[in-house]
């Protein structure tokens, strides 16, 4: 079975310039988050989508980004204009059904972003 | 006040010694616990889920307290394979799969 895809895997931008990033989740798996892990920290929740839906977007700084799911299978998250402390690895993850608490969370290989 | 607080570490333990991680959170309402493992520069993996009763897995053995709202995870004759950043991770009350992931307690093993 596949993993969950992540695509690009490395990006190198300058502040104020706009990035997108894109996820692509367990063929089946209705749920989909996007996390940001800042280097010395455990992953945060940015958005989770329930199919096509957001279900959380409370931590989304939603002055800059943004995110979709437009037929409910991959994703895109995107930052404009990106800041210097949005340097990051954005990883994505996916559980099969209604993102309930006993589902496992299978995460992508995660996109490092480097801002300057 | 960090919802999981974890010692950062790092642990630097010879091969065959036990290391014993501890983990504190805040919310008493969470209702499911884990650590994942996550290697340098990959994405975390789910290691193990941690139940109230306490529960094995060959060298690795996780204990719930919900009373102190304490996790620990205990690894036995630790092998050089076992180096990663051990997360801590508790899932929100509320229903829906929300992960709140600890900063991480590096292990290093040495020969």
């Amino acid at each position: 079975e596949a993993g969950v895809a992540q695509s690009p895997r490395y990006k190198i931008i300058e502040k104020r310039q706009s990035v997108a990033f894109w996820c692509n989740p367990i063929s089946g798996h209705a749920t989909l988050y996007w996390y940001q892990q800042i280097l010395g920290q455990g992953p945060k929740l940015l958005i989770q989508f329930q199919n096509n839906g957001v279900v959380d977007d409370s931590q989304l700084p939603k002055d800059r980004f943004s995110a979709e799911r437009l037929k409910g299978v991959d994703s895109t998250l995107k930052i404009q204009p990106a800041k210097l402390e949005d340097s990051a690895v954005y990883l994505c993850a996916s559980t099969p059904r209604r993102g309930l608490v006993e589902e496992t969370q299978y995460f992508g290989p995660g996109t490092r972003l480097l801002v300057l | 006040r960090k919802e999981v607080e974890q010692d950062p570490g790092p642990f630097n333990v010879p091969e065959g010694a036990t290391v014993a991680f501890n983990c504190t959170y805040s919310n008493s309402a969470s209702q499911s616990f884990f650590w994942y493992r996550q290697d340098c520069r990959k994405e975390p993996k789910l290691l193990m889920s941690v139940y109230s009763s306490g529960n094995e897995d060959g060298r690795f053995t996780a204990q719930l307290n919900r009373a102190s709202q304490y996790i620990s995870l205990l690894i036995r004759d630790s092998k050089l394979s076992d180096s990663a950043t051990y997360l801590c991770v508790v899932n929100r009350a509320g229903g829906y799969n929300k992960l709140i992931f600890g900063a991480g307690t590096r292990l290093a093993v040495h020969p």
